[in-house]
């Protein structure tokens, strides 16, 4: 069945500096959809992408969905206390139907 | 609107002990699924429904029913609980014309 691979599964980063998250899936999605856990809470959708090659942009998130649409990547630049959280991509294979990756651990040290 | 709402938000259950955990939305979503999540292991589907009358397994269906009688209510059925089946289990809703899933709050379930 389809598969989601994410990385790294832990990332620890100083305030200000970046980070990104990496996606791959097993085969071709129809979308791409990223969400944020925060700590003892429970997913909240940041984005979905849909096309070819897409670049998004939420502030300081960038979200991207590779040519071949198997692969996608978000980027926060200049990280923020408040962006503390498990980060999750989730592909759609053409249904309703998504299948999360196991997420990144952000924490960021002010 | 409320959302997605779950009950009950934990729960402590013994061994061999049958429960229903609730999952009910206002908002009109065809949609619905039911994921455990568990550490290092991210979200895992169990159940998913397209629309009332309408259920299918996910990857982790073995110990678990559902059903979907009305558009609103999408309850999960634990029919002998195992320890195994200690998680945090989050019912999600979407729609064909909605971007994205909009989750409950949760379950934090033990079976001791």
């Amino acid at each position: 069945g389809q598969q989601v691979m994410q990385i790294p599964q832990y990332q620890h980063v100083q305030e200000g500096e970046d980070f990104t998250t990496y996606c791959n899936s097993s085969t071709t999605l129809s979308n791409i959809q990223w969400y944020k856990q925060r700590p003892g809470g429970h997913p909240v959708f940041l984005i979905q992408l849909v096309k070819s090659g897409e670049v998004k942009k939420q502030k300081r998130l960038t979200f991207q969905f590779g040519e071949a649409k198997k692969n996608s990547s978000l980027h926060i630049t200049a990280t923020q206390t408040t962006d503390v959280g498990t980060y999750f991509c989730a592909g759609a294979g053409g249904s309703e139907k998504l299948v999360f990756g196991k997420g990144t651990k952000l924490t960021v040290n002010p | 609107n409320a959302g997605v709402t779950q009950t009950p938000k934990f729960q402590v259950l013994k061994t061999g002990q049958s429960m229903t955990l609730q999952c009910a939305q206002d908002m009109n979503h065809e949609y619905m699924s039911w994921y455990r999540q568990d550490p290092g292991m991210g979200l895992r589907l169990i159940h998913y429904s397209v629309g009332a009358g309408i259920t299918d397994q996910g990857e982790v269906p073995n110990g678990y029913n559902v059903s979907r009688s009305t558009t609103e209510d999408f309850p999960l059925r634990l029919l002998s609980a195992a320890p195994s089946q200690t998680s945090v289990y989050f019912c999600a809703s979407s729609s064909w014309t909605v971007k994205g899933y909009t989750f409950g709050s949760g379950t934090r379930l033990t079976v001791v």
